[in-house]
């Protein structure tokens, strides 16, 4: 299996400040079409998980061009430029390169 | 507006057995693929499996923890997905979600719906 490992664990950030999330993949996840089989996702408390950036750097529809996804092969990275309020939560790394689909452990971003 | 509606949650003995339901709405069921998803209260994100879509023969694959007692399986004349468990665990308590994926080389698993828990007690 494809583990995922996310750095840090808990994020606080103070509003307007950038912030930047870590994931590294025990194998590539470089396909060979070239897209990168790595997707970041934000869950709120108490709500699903939605989809910012997927295919490693790829906003998703509806995503504030303050996300951005960069990174190949093993190790990414999901920032943030400025943070706001209402991107406090938990983050998530995912590959879908082979089954099983595999997840980070999770970053938590708090405001301070 | 595409939507995802698990439901069929609940309270279930050990070894017992539940069926979960993924109610599909917005988009062409029959296309995507479905993934079903679990979170431990306060853990973190498990994959549970995944069925393809028709186009390719509704192939399935599971997570390795629920492997051989969990069974995924869809109808696309109802817009539905469901998940059989059976022979549950106290630790496969958990809220399940499950989420789409267009099944094309430039998508990923975009849309989750909304989880139903499962409690299973000892």
């Amino acid at each position: 299996d494809i583990v995922m490992t996310q750095s840090p664990l808990s994020l606080p950030v103070t509003p307007g400040e950038p912030a930047s999330i870590s994931c590294t993949s025990s194998q590539s996840l470089l396909r060979s079409n070239g897209h990168n089989s790595l997707g970041w996702y934000l869950q709120k408390p108490g709500q699903s998980p939605q989809l910012l950036i997927y295919l490693g750097s790829n906003r998703a529809s509806g995503v504030p061009d303050r996300f951005s996804g960069s990174g190949s092969g093993t190790d990414f990275t999901l920032k943030i430029s400025r943070v706001e309020a209402e991107d406090a939560g938990v983050y998530y790394c995912m590959q879908d390169l082979q089954a099983p689909v595999t997840f980070g452990g999770g970053t938590k971003v708090e405001i301070k | 507006e595409v939507q995802l509606v698990a439901s069929g949650g609940g309270l279930v003995p050990s070894g017992g057995s539940l069926q979960l339901s993924c109610a599909a709405s917005g988009f062409t069921f029959s296309g995507p693929a479905v993934h079903w998803v679990r979170q431990a209260a306060g853990k973190g994100l498990e994959w549970v499996g995944r069925i393809r879509g028709k186009a390719k023969g509704y192939a399935t694959a599971y997570g390795a923890s629920v492997q051989g007692r969990f069974t995924i399986s869809r109808d696309d004349s109802k817009n539905t997905a469901y998940l059989q468990m059976n022979s549950l665990k106290t630790e496969d308590t958990a809220v399940y979600y499950c989420a789409r994926r267009i099944e094309d080389s430039e998508s990923f698993i975009d849309y989750w719906g909304l989880g139903t828990l499962v409690t299973v007690s000892s």
